[in-house]
């Protein structure tokens, strides 16, 4: 596509329900980031893919948080048992294969737990 | 471990005026620098990035940084602040090896003065 896309870009849930996050890079693009921003913070790094593969998920808060990208494009983002600190601006980014590529940025998803 | 300092949580000029927002960096290794731009309910934009080529980078809408080694800064500069420069502005760093993951610093609001 023409850019990252994220859905959806408002989602509202109560404590202790799952959700799940989606975001589709652009189309040439092999790798793809997971950031989690709080309110008055930057963005702070989750996760990332290369292709499928799933080389690093240090900054993934809890064993709640998973990440997947089955077939190298679309990924999606889930969280379990939603607690009110998850609520954030979770934001999506893809870039050409890694040496200094700019990352793009999709318009986010902004979770609120109740 | 990589980090990134915005000095400056709130930055206000007049409109016309110089903008300086700063930046200042840790990393273990060479670094690549980013700045990026946030409107409101948007996604975050690269304005410009180092990647170890010429210090001063320039990057879209007249900003410009300069990196600076013995200083660890990269400070971004714009000599005529426009009101549609208000903003939020991030400073992200990496590295040029493993997963290039951004680390971020927690942003400064820029408001234009009519």
């Amino acid at each position: 596509g023409a850019g990252v896309s994220q859905s959806p870009r408002y989602k509202v849930t109560k404590r202790g329900q799952d959700v799940t996050l989606r975001c589709d890079p652009i189309s040439s693009h092999a790798t793809l980031y997971w950031y989690q921003q709080a309110l008055g913070q930057g963005p702070e790094f989750l996760t990332y893919f290369n292709y499928e593969a799933q080389p690093d998920k240090s900054g993934l808060p809890s064993d709640r948080f998973s990440a997947e990208r089955p077939e190298g494009s679309i990924s999606t983002l889930t969280i379990q048992r939603t607690e009110q600190r998850d609520s954030a601006m979770y934001r999506c980014a893809s870039s050409l294969e890694r040496s200094g590529n700019t990352q793009y940025f999709g318009p986010g998803t902004r979770l609120t737990v109740l | 471990a990589q980090s990134v300092t915005q000095l400056g949580s709130h930055v206000s000029v007049s409109e016309g005026a110089l903008v300086l927002l700063r930046c200042n960096y840790s990393s273990s290794v060479p670094p690549y620098l980013f700045w990026y731009v946030q409107y409101p309910n948007q996604g975050l934009q690269l304005l410009l990035k180092y990647t170890s080529a010429a210090t001063l980078v320039k990057g879209i809408n007249g900003f410009e940084a300069e990196f600076k080694k013995s200083e660890t800064s990269f400070h971004l500069t714009k000599p005529s602040a426009h009101m549609s420069d208000a903003a939020e502005y991030f400073c992200a760093v990496s590295h040029n090896f493993g997963n290039e993951k951004l680390t971020f610093g927690t942003g400064t609001r820029l408001t234009i003065i009519p």
